[in-house]
Formats: structure tokens, sequence, C-alpha cells
């Protein structure tokens, strides 16, 4: 089946520091690749994507690279800031189906402390 | 543009009583879903509208979860009776385009259920 794996948090990380996040998938087709984000108190917004191998999403200084090889969409940032913290979600959808379904991995919370 | 907007914000009940959920996707936005995120949990899609019809209920526990999106537009999502395990943010959904695979999806600020 589809599924999307991430790192266990919650993460930590003093501002200007550099983030990883992992996210591996498992998929029976050729996937389109996701990164949301869910603010304090708000819903959830998509960060990046990326639709076929080696394409790399960016946006607010994060960036992912669709990895097949690897079955990889690992997040980064250089440089965190305060206004970062929130829960990143990966998620996954396949690509040639109609539904648009998104398979979500658990979420990792991130605090960035000034 | 104004976003999805949910209601309630919040809502605690006893367990085997009845709730209901309500959404207004983007104006415009043909496809809606409800998804249920569990505490420590990845959102998992409940149910998918296309217009007023579904195309995907194969995760909606049928026995005790409905919904329903009259003329294509506002849906509601019940449970009767609920369970303690219904304990959950319900988060609503929705886009533009007919489903496809790398369609960004815009969504609510949920409801956060509590069951005792």
């Amino acid at each position: 089946g589809n599924s999307v794996t991430q790192m266990e948090g919650p993460v930590t990380l003093s501002e200007e520091a550099f983030l990883t996040i992992n996210c591996t998938y498992t998929a029976t087709g050729y996937p389109s690749l996701f990164w949301y984000v869910q603010y304090p108190g708000e819903g959830l917004q998509l960060l990046l994507k990326a639709t076929k191998a080696d394409d790399k999403g960016s946006n607010k200084g994060f960036e992912a690279t669709y990895r097949k090889e690897t079955t990889s969409f690992h997040l980064e940032k250089g440089s965190v800031q305060v206004s970062d913290s929130a829960v990143y979600f990966c998620a996954l959808s396949m690509r040639g189906s109609t539904l648009g379904r998104l398979y979500f991995g658990r979420g990792t919370q991130l605090t960035v402390w000034p | 543009e104004a976003g999805v907007a949910q209601s309630p914000r919040y809502k605690i009940i006893e367990k085997r009583q009845s709730v209901a959920f309500w959404c207004n996707p983007i104006s415009g936005h043909a496809t809606l879903y409800w998804y249920q995120q569990i505490l420590g949990q990845g959102p998992k899609l409940l149910i998918q509208f296309q217009n007023n019809g579904v195309v995907d209920d194969s995760q909606l526990p049928k026995d005790r979860f409905s919904a329903e999106r009259l003329k294509g537009v506002d849906s509601t999502l019940k449970i009767q009776p609920a369970k303690l395990e219904d304990s959950a943010v319900y988060l609503c959904a929705s886009s533009s385009s007919w489903g496809q695979a790398n369609e960004k999806l815009f969504f609510g600020s949920g409801t956060q259920l509590s069951v005792l």
C-alpha cells in the first residue's frame, strides 16, 4: 500500500540552526510528494511539493528533493527562525489517480528557541 | 480569498451521543475532503466528494459515520453514536481541481472532538 514515515519528534532547535526532518515513503506507483505545515491554531498549509524524481520543492527557505532511489523527501532549512515553530507533515498522492487523496505521515513537531 | 470554514471549533460529548460538524469550502472548489486526525497521528481520509457525489468513502466507518454535501457546496459530517476512539480533530479540506494527484488542498482549522 501507500504510506509515509516521518522521523519522530519533537525537534527542538536554537534560532539559526540547521533543520532536517526525514521522510520516507512506500507507494504502489509513482507518487507526488508534499510537505504541509500546521502553525498553532491554524489549518494545514502546503509548504512545498515535488511531482517527479530529482525535482526540488522550495518555499520560505525550506527545501526538499524527491529521491526515487532512496524513496525519500527530506525537509531542510539552513537557518530556522522562531516563527518556523509548527508541526510539519510529509504526504504523498498518487500520480495518475483521479482521486487526489493525500497519505500523511504522523507529523513532526518543531520548536525553535530564540 | 476566504478560507475553508469549519464549525464548531471544539466539541465535548459523552459516548453514545451524536455530533455533527459543518464545513464551508472555498467558493468554487469542486472537491471536498473530510480527514480524521487522531492525536500523534497524521490525518486520515474519511470521505471525498466531487461536487455533491461521493468518490471515496472506503475509510468511513459507515455504521456510525455519515456525511453529505447537498448542492455541492457545504458539507456536514455526523457521528451517531460516538465512541471514545472517535476523539480526534476533524479536518475539512477543499481543492479546485478534479482530484488530481498534484493538486493543492486548502484546509480548515478543524473541529476538535472529545468523547468522554
